[in-house]
């Protein structure tokens, strides 16, 4: 079946430290792929997304591209933020979120 | 803050009980989807109802069930409540015929003794 396989955390950073989350999924077809976001205590909110091979999402700073041939979907920030300590879910799925399926998290804590 | 709405936002039962959570969409939108959130994991999908009918669902067992109303609000049902019932309990809406992206309420932290 289709899976998610993230990197696992917790991710320690400075502030200002360039920040990767590596991501990895099987799937049948050719699903749109997503990265979440859930700050503590909260539900969750898209951070980015891409629908086709080699799009590149980002939003806020964080750029994630669409690599089919390695099946990956890594986040990147070049500068990290305090308030960008979070829990990070990469998913693929459908546009409608139909049987998305979620990594395990990583999450992240950035020291000021 | 997306137009997803839930309630309650917090929840204790026993083990054996009912309970109904509730899930609002964001207005237009008229497909709500389902998801389990255990402790340190990712969401899992349970369930997702288009125009009042279930209209796909993951590994979740029958005392899971749902239901959409004409406004295209939700309900999750969950009979016989378990320990492992424990979680966050999230919904997210979208309208099919705009292709666009869910968004997901702040969820219903269940918690079951």
């Amino acid at each position: 079946g289709d899976s998610v396989t993230q990197m696992e955390g917790p991710v320690t950073l400075s502030e200002e430290a360039f920040l990767t989350i590596n991501c990895t999924y099987t799937a049948t077809g050719y699903p749109s792929l997503f990265w979440y976001v859930q700050y503590p205590g909260e539900g969750l909110q898209l951070l980015l997304k891409a629908t086709k091979a080699d799009d590149k999402g980002s939003n806020k700073g964080f750029e994630a591209t669409y690599r089919k041939e390695t099946t990956s979907f890594h986040l990147e920030k070049g500068s990290v933020q305090v308030s960008d300590s979070a829990v990070y879910f990469c998913a693929p799925g459908n546009t409608g979120g139909f049987k998305t399926i979620f990594g395990a998290g990583t999450r992240l804590f950035v020291k000021a | 803050e997306t137009g997803v709405t839930q309630s309650p936002t917090h929840l204790i039962k026993t083990r054996g009980q009912q309970v109904t959570l509730r899930c609002s969409s964001q207005s237009g939108h008229n497909t709500v989807s389902w998801y389990q959130q255990a402790l340190g994991q990712g969401p899992q999908f349970i369930f997702q109802y288009y125009r009042e009918e279930e209209n796909g669902r993951g590994n979740f067992p029958p005392r899971f069930s749902g239901l959409q109303f004409p406004n295209y609000s939700s309900e999750l049902n969950v009979n016989a409540l378990e320990l492992d019932d424990s979680a966050l309990y999230l919904c997210a809406s979208y309208r099919v015929e705009a292709k666009e992206t869910q968004y997901f309420g702040p969820g219903t932290r269940l918690l079951v003794l």
